[in-house]
């Protein structure tokens, strides 16, 4: 199946600064999606992003499918943006989707 | 206005008893999801549904058994609960259609600890 891979796997910054998730996946791709999983447990959907750029506030995603990979930014963090971010892809068939999932990068912002 | 909802939210039994989760969409959507969230935090699936038809068993043991009355709720009964049992467990659901891709929206997940 599917490989996803995500980088760092931690990474503490100071408030305000900037940073950047990176994730690969080894197969093309119909689906990309990038969550939060905050301190409580939820997981709360960030992009829906199979290719392409979008952006949401402090928050930006970049997908280069034909290179495998998809970026995540968050500038100006807040100790809000602490807990774990996940990159799931699909790239089953039609009728047999389901998210694979990568390890996730563990944020943790510092006052 | 909560679009995927899991009952209970916290569940502490012992190892052998029977356990049930629900969860309910309102999305609209015809396709819903059980994922397992180990100790560890990885995510995997476990089970899809479209339409109450079941698509997606990814060897799971047959401890678990989902059912799907209708297109928008998914329950999952397990068995013979084992401490292996324990994890957090995430209902999804999406909308799929073969001209437009989909996002998943996930429920609150249920923590499931067996003692």
């Amino acid at each position: 199946g599917i490989q996803v891979e995500q980088s760092p796997p931690d990474l503490i910054l100071q408030e305000g600064a900037n940073s950047t998730l990176r994730c690969n996946f080894s197969d093309s791709v119909n689906n990309l999606q990038w969550f939060h999983q905050n301190p409580w447990g939820q997981l709360i959907n960030l992009f829906y992003i199979p290719s392409g750029t979008k952006q949401n506030g402090r928050l930006s995603a970049t997908t280069v499918a034909t290179e495998r990979y998809s970026l995540l930014y968050i500038s100006s963090s807040q100790t809000t943006d602490s807990g774990v971010y996940f990159c799931a892809v699909d790239s089953s068939n039609f009728g047999n989707e389901k998210l694979t999932f990568g390890t996730g990068t563990r944020l943790t912002i510092i006052p | 206005d909560t679009a995927v909802s899991q009952t209970p939210k916290y569940l502490v039994t012992q190892m052998g008893n029977d356990k049930s989760i629900k969860c309910e969409q309102n999305l609209g959507h015809d396709t819903m999801y059980w994922y397992k969230q180990d100790s560890k935090k990885f995510l995997k699936i476990m089970f899809s549904y479209n339409n109450k038809e079941l698509i997606i068993n990814e060897t799971v043991p047959n401890r678990f058994s989902p059912k799907s009355p209708d297109k928008a709720h998914l329950n999952l009964h397990i068995n013979s609960l084992e401490l292996g049992d324990s994890a957090v467990y995430f209902c999804a659901s999406s909308q799929v259609t073969r001209e437009s891709s989909y996002e998943q929206y996930f429920g609150p997940g249920t923590r499931l600890t067996v003692t």
